[in-house]
This record gives C-alpha cells, sequence and structure tokens, in this order.
C-alpha cells in the first residue's frame, strides 16, 4: 500500500464548476497535510496547508482534513483554465520528526472553457 | 526575489561523470530539504538539513550520493558516477518553524 494515494485523473471539469481532489494517507500519526499545485515542468508551489480536522478556506480554495478516515481533500471553486495543472498531496509524517513530505503521485486537473 | 534558488537550472552529463548542484534556501529558513522527482511521480524526499546538521538520509540517497551545507546557508548536493537511471528533477526545497516547504525551481540533470 502506497503511503499516499491519489487518483492520478486526468479529472476534467468544465469553467466555473467545483473541482474536487482526494488524497488518502497510510500513517495514523501524521499530523501536517500540504496541496500543492504544479504546472508542467515546473516546481511544486505550496497552495494550503491544514493541520486540524474540518475545513479551512483561502480564497477559491478549500482543504479539508478527517484524520479518523485519513482523508484530505481539496475543493476549488469557480475553476479557471488557469487551475489546469498535477495537484499534489503531501504528508508529514508523524513518527521522526517533522522532517519530511511523503508526496501522492499527483491528480492531473484539466479545466475546459 | 528571496525564494529560494537553484543552479544549475539543467545539466546534461554523460554515464559516469561527476555533477553538483546548488541550493540557496530563502534566507530566514534554518531547514533545507532535497527531493528528486521523474516523471509522473511526485517528489521522493533524499535528505534533510536542520541548519548545518544532516539530520535524515533516504534508503535512495545511494553512496554516490552527497549532500553539505557548510555553515548552514547553501547547499549543495553531488552525485558520482551518474547513472542513466540518475535523470530527474532534483527539487531543493526550504522550510521554517512552520514546517510549511517552499521549492525552488528545480535542477534537470539528463544522463546520456
Amino acid at each position: 500500500q502506497k503511503e499516499v494515494e491519489q487518483n492520478s485523473g486526468p479529472l476534467s471539469v468544465p469553467e466555473g464548476a467545483i473541482a474536487s481532489l482526494n488524497c488518502t494517507y497510510s500513517d495514523r500519526v501524521s499530523q501536517s497535510f500540504f496541496w500543492y499545485r504544479q504546472y508542467s515542468g515546473k516546481s511544486p508551489e505550496l497552495i494550503m496547508s491544514i493541520y486540524s480536522n474540518g475545513d479551512k478556506e483561502d480564497g477559491r480554495f478549500t482543504a479539508q482534513l478527517n484524520k479518523a478516515s485519513q482523508y484530505v481533500s481539496l475543493l476549488i471553486r469557480d475553476s479557471q483554465p488557469s487551475d489546469s495543472a498535477t495537484y499534489l498531496c503531501a504528508v508529514e509524517p508523524g513518527s521522526g520528526g517533522y522532517n519530511k513530505l511523503i508526496f501522492g503521485a499527483g491528480t492531473r486537473l484539466a479545466v475546459h472553457p | 526575489d528571496t525564494g529560494v534558488s537553484q543552479n544549475p537550472r539543467h545539466k546534461i552529463t554523460k554515464r559516469g561523470q561527476n555533477v553538483t548542484f546548488r541550493c540557496d534556501p530563502i534566507s530566514e529558513h534554518n531547514r533545507l530539504y532535497w527531493y528528486r522527482q521523474t516523471l509522473g511521480q511526485g517528489p521522493e524526499f533524499l535528505t534533510y538539513f536542520q541548519n548545518e546538521a544532516q539530520l535524515e538520509k533516504s534508503r535512495l540517497l545511494s553512496d554516490r550520493f552527497s549532500a553539505e551545507r557548510p555553515k548552514g546557508s547553501f547547499s549543495t548536493l553531488e552525485i558520482q558516477r551518474t547513472e542513466q537511471g540518475d535523470s530527474a528533477m532534483y527539487l531543493c526545497a526550504s522550510s521554517s518553524v512552520t514546517y510549511e516547504q517552499y521549492f525552488g525551481p528545480g535542477t534537470r540533470l539528463t544522463v546520456t
């Protein structure tokens, strides 16, 4: 079982719709969770961090965390073609201290006009 | 610009040659990380520094790989006797006490 799992996609949504990206993780003691956006050929860009159960909103982005279900998601409201990218879920394992991120393989999002 | 910088941005080398990459973190960040990313995969952790101390190394980091962070500022990652399987994007990230990691633009290595 992979430590961090994401659907590879592509997830195709029309412009203006809500895009929902999901991620599950295997380490129950993980405490910190991050979403990164990566355009083709570029490096990952931090979008959101979330540490507590519930929702965290930042502009058009909402991160949701459910530690009991080991599940974290990212909602993108009013999706724009410029949101088309690969979205990487990253988890900081709880054991061993705050010293690395474990990434999923990413979900490719395509927003069409 | 106060972001993470990496040099060179691209490196093409022949198998068996040594290469060295440099990373300059965000100035107030004391934590520095190296990752490797291949096509279609997420970044994989290689090693981590807190100030000048290298505190963790991945099993991915074979004895051909070495990283340093003298004086807790910039860091270098050296690969000796490169192999075709070393071809990847090498990413550097830095963080402060908030643990949010910010990535540099990466160095793309091609081993021919």
